[in-house]
Order: C-alpha cells, then structure tokens, then sequence
C-alpha cells in the first residue's frame, strides 16, 4: 500500500527564520510527490510537485522541496518565513488506480500546521 | 474565474435525507476527482473520471454514495440517506490528462456537509 506520513502536527517558526516541513512516502516504483497548502475553509494550492530529475524542485511563494530517494524523504523548506505563511500542508504521492493502469489519484499526508510567528 | 467551482459551499442537512454537490472543473480538463476530507485528516480520495467515464471508486464510497459525470464537463456527488458520520468536507480537483501524464490538479474550494 501506498502512504505518506508527515511527523509533525504542528511547527512553530519564527518570521525571517528558515522553515522545514517533513514528509516521507511509502510506494511502489517510482513517486510523483506533491506539496498543497490550505487555508481555513478553502481548497488545496498547489505549491510544487516532483517527478523525475532535479532532486531540488522549486515552487510557489518561495517554497523549495528536496526529493531524497535513499531516505524516502520529500521536505519541504522556506529559506525565510512569513506570517503570511501560517496555514495547512499536505504532501502527497501519486498511486496506480485499481482499474486502471495508469497513475492518477493522491494519497495525502494527514497535514502539518505551520504557525509563523512576529 | 476559470478555476474549478463548487456549490453549494455550505449544506446542513438532516440525517437520513439526501444531499447533492456540483462541481464545475477547469474547461479543458478531461479528469474529474472527488475527494472527502475530516477534521483533522487529509483528503481522502473517492472516486475520479475521465470525460465522462467513472473509472475507479474507493472502498470509502458506500453504496449511498453515486457520482456522475453527464457530459464530461460538470460532476454532481449524491448521498443518500446521510449519516453523521459523512461530515466533512468534500472536494473536487480537475486535471488535464495526456497519454499517462496528468499536468497536474487543481482544487476547488470545497462543499462543507454537516448532517445534524
């Protein structure tokens, strides 16, 4: 089976400080890894997504995100945080459909809240 | 705004009574997803399609549940007979699909249920 996990339920960063959001993924094969944010009462943004090359995907909004294979890893990263920034993130891995052999739905991390701080 | 609709955004219901979403994808995309999300919890797929052929369903979507897609453009997601514990925010998400690339999803903001 396929997962994401996001360790943290909450980061606490200061304005101006660098920020890290974890996540590490489970499937099989190959990974298309996504990062969404989301504010209160509203839909997912897409922030950035990985599937094949660089390992350092660059998004929206100053955000960064390093695929790391051998560690199943796909932080996301903010050289400096805004307050602005304080909301949900999800990360996500692409999985095969069931009846299909394509890839196309998400699996979603359960979310890490981001409080940015004066 | 050429996002991806929702409506309604907001639906109290009474338990045992049926309920029913739209979702207005991006024009030109030809998949359709619908996901539901809990307090707490990140989106759970549901079901997708691509123009107008259901082409997979999750163990989550009970038989209550039925989702069309007429004419390969806008969806529509029935309950029937809801339950408390369908709750949660449901969301729908479009994407353009070419050969076995998908060039990415975006989400609509979301129709919150509550069943009281």
């Amino acid at each position: 089976a396929q997962s994401v996990a996001q360790p943290e339920d909450q980061v606490n960063v200061a304005e101006g400080n660098p920020l890290t959001v974890k996540c590490t993924y489970s499937v099989s094969g190959n990974p298309y890894l996504f990062w969404y944010v989301q504010y209160p009462n509203r839909g997912l943004q897409f922030l950035l997504k990985y599937i094949t090359g660089d390992n350092l995907v660059k998004g929206s909004y100053g955000f960064e995100a390093e695929f790391n294979k051998s560690q199943t890893s796909f932080h996301l990263k903010k050289p400096s945080a805004l307050v602005s920034d304080s909301a949900l993130y999800f990360c996500a891995v692409r999985v095969r459909g069931i009846l299909t052999g394509g890839g196309n739905k998400l699996t979603f991390g359960t979310g890490t809240q981001l409080k940015v701080e004066l | 705004d050429t996002g991806v609709s929702q409506d309604p955004r907001h639906k109290i219901t009474k338990r045992g009574q049926n309920v029913t979403f739209r979702c207005d994808p991006i024009s030109e995309h030809n998949r359709l997803y619908w996901y539901r999300q809990t307090l707490g919890q990140g989106p759970e797929f549901l079901t997708y399609f691509q123009n107008e052929a259901q082409l997979e369903k999750s163990r989550l979507l009970s038989d209550r549940f039925s989702a069309e897609r007429p004419k390969g453009s806008f969806s529509t997601l029935e309950i029937q007979r809801t339950e408390q514990g369908d709750s949660a925010m449901y969301l729908c998400a479009s994407s353009l699909a070419t050969g076995r690339v998908s060039h990415g999803y975006t989400f609509g903001s979301g129709t919150r249920l509550t069943v009281v």
